[in-house]
């Protein structure tokens, strides 16, 4: 059974729009959250991470929310760029153990 | 920079075949981990290593076993080939355990696997 949840395969964005990516998870062991974005023919690349003892984690245009209660979190992106095109992944990590459970992915296009 | 470097980027091989797929990093991490990433599914644990000649099981394990006999080498063993192995194939390393900064992976490119 799917643990964490990316339900939108797809995403279009304009270009310098905000692009907003969500994430839900099931598992309330869950504690600590990334997103990798990744390109074809390529591996993921780490983007962003947070922790449950924050809601939120900025790093430059790319902006993360966690919000516990509803076991949801999300990407925001701001201003979109063609660039950002790339499929977009959420993992998830339990406060015991030492596996990463990933979503589905979420491919967004950034039109110019 | 971390480099993850996966020996093959494409390999076709026959049902029943014993099928190595290798995993190098460069940077002295701890933790390697193999998964594969199907459409539909994201990507799955098979196993992972947080030390030398030591592996744990992820979600999917059977059909596959590990080695590590060096710290910077991660081998993924297919058995005996089935054709429900078709997969993309990723290979990833962190330096610490989850939860502190500094576990995030760093991904290799990928080997996509084709058994016939």
């Amino acid at each position: 059974d799917q643990q964490v949840k990316q339900n939108s395969p797809s995403l279009s964005v304009q270009e310098g729009r905000i692009s907003i990516l969500n994430c839900d998870y099931t598992n309330s062991m869950f504690d600590y959250f990334l997103w990798y974005k990744k390109y074809p023919a390529e591996g993921p690349t780490f983007l962003i991470s947070i922790s449950s003892i924050k809601d939120k984690n900025e790093d430059g245009r790319f902006t993360v929310f966690l919000n516990k209660s509803a076991k949801h979190l999300s990407l925001h992106i701001v201003p979109s760029q063609p660039g950002d095109s790339a499929v977009y992944f959420c993992a998830a990590s339990p406060f015991t153990g030492n596996q990463f459970y990933f979503g589905t992915g979420t491919s967004l296009t950034v039109i110019p | 920079d971390v480099k993850v470097t996966q020996s093959s980027r494409y390999l076709v091989k026959r049902t029943g075949e014993k099928v190595f797929l290798e995993c190098v990093q460069d940077m002295d991490h701890e933790n390697m981990f193999w998964y594969r990433q199907d459409p539909g599914l994201g990507l799955r644990l098979i196993y992972f290593s947080y030390d030398v000649k030591m592996k744990e099981k992820g979600d999917i394990p059977e059909g596959y076993s590990v080695s590590r006999e060096k710290k910077e080498r991660f081998s993924l063993i297919l058995e005996s080939a089935s054709t429900n192995q078709t997969s993309m194939y990723l290979c990833a390393s962190s330096l610490f355990h989850r939860g502190q900064a500094g576990s995030a992976q760093h991904f290799g490119d990928g080997t996509r696997l084709s058994i016939l």
